[in-house]
């Protein structure tokens, strides 16, 4: 059974510039849903993709968005970049069916650094 | 909103000394919760849950109760090794979302 992995590991930006993260959802999890973790912090979550489709979101901007393929990988893309999305992005994969238990099963996460 | 607080850190123990880390949380309806672990270097990992009230977790030695009528859900350990060290989140659901708390340190000394 594979896990979640994520890519690239870490990366550094420029303010104004954009970035795209990478996720591979661990094998037979049909969701994926991204959150940011600010250092010191706990995880906020960004939104939740399932069948390709947005199933939910938190109080991020539009300038925050992604994308779910048939696999089920995921990517997230962040625009006009802003220091304060320093952060490490982590992408978690999990199985629905019936009612939602919450259990995530999370990749390592994305540190991104916004210069 | 739904929210979740975590006694504040850094909690520094002796190996072999009881654990305990408070949580309470705020929601509507009949949330799950949740113990999420972050060892140095590595991703999060879910450590114990509990779906409803008075259910009890348990893992690797830790546990967590679901207190409906004080809305806990604390987190302890008997005997805490030196391997434990770690953030600890808790966490809760009712739509799906993970919510967390801020996260609380744990650092044991041999």
């Amino acid at each position: 059974e594979t896990g979640v992995t994520q890519s690239p590991t870490h990366l550094i930006k420029t303010r104004g510039q954009q970035v795209t993260l990478r996720c591979s959802s661990q094998s037979g999890h049909n969701t994926v849903s991204w959150y940011q973790q600010a250092l010191g912090q706990g995880p906020q979550f960004i939104f939740q993709y399932y069948r390709e489709e947005e199933n939910g979101r938190g109080n991020f901007p539009p300038r925050f968005s992604g994308l779910q393929f048939p696999n089920y990988s995921s990517e997230l893309n962040v625009n006009a970049l802003e220091l304060d999305d320093s952060a490490l992005y982590l992408c978690a994969s999990s199985l629905r069916s019936g009612r939602n238990t919450g259990e995530l099963f999370f990749g390592e996460g994305s540190r991104l650094t916004v210069l | 909103g739904d929210s979740v607080t975590q006694m504040e850190g850094p909690v520094t123990l002796s190996e072999e000394a009881f654990l305990t880390i408070n949580c309470t949380y705020t929601a509507t309806g009949y949330p799950s919760l949740f113990w999420y672990v972050q060892y140095p270097g590595e991703g999060l990992q879910l450590l114990l849950k509990a779906t409803k009230a008075d259910d009890k977790g348990s893992n690797k030695g830790f546990e967590a109760t679901y207190r409906k009528e004080t809305t806990s859900f604390h987190l302890e350990k008997g005997s805490v090794q030196v391997s434990d060290s770690a953030v600890y989140f808790c966490a809760l659901t009712s739509t799906g979302k993970l919510i967390f708390g801020q996260g609380t340190t744990l650092q044991v000394k041999p």
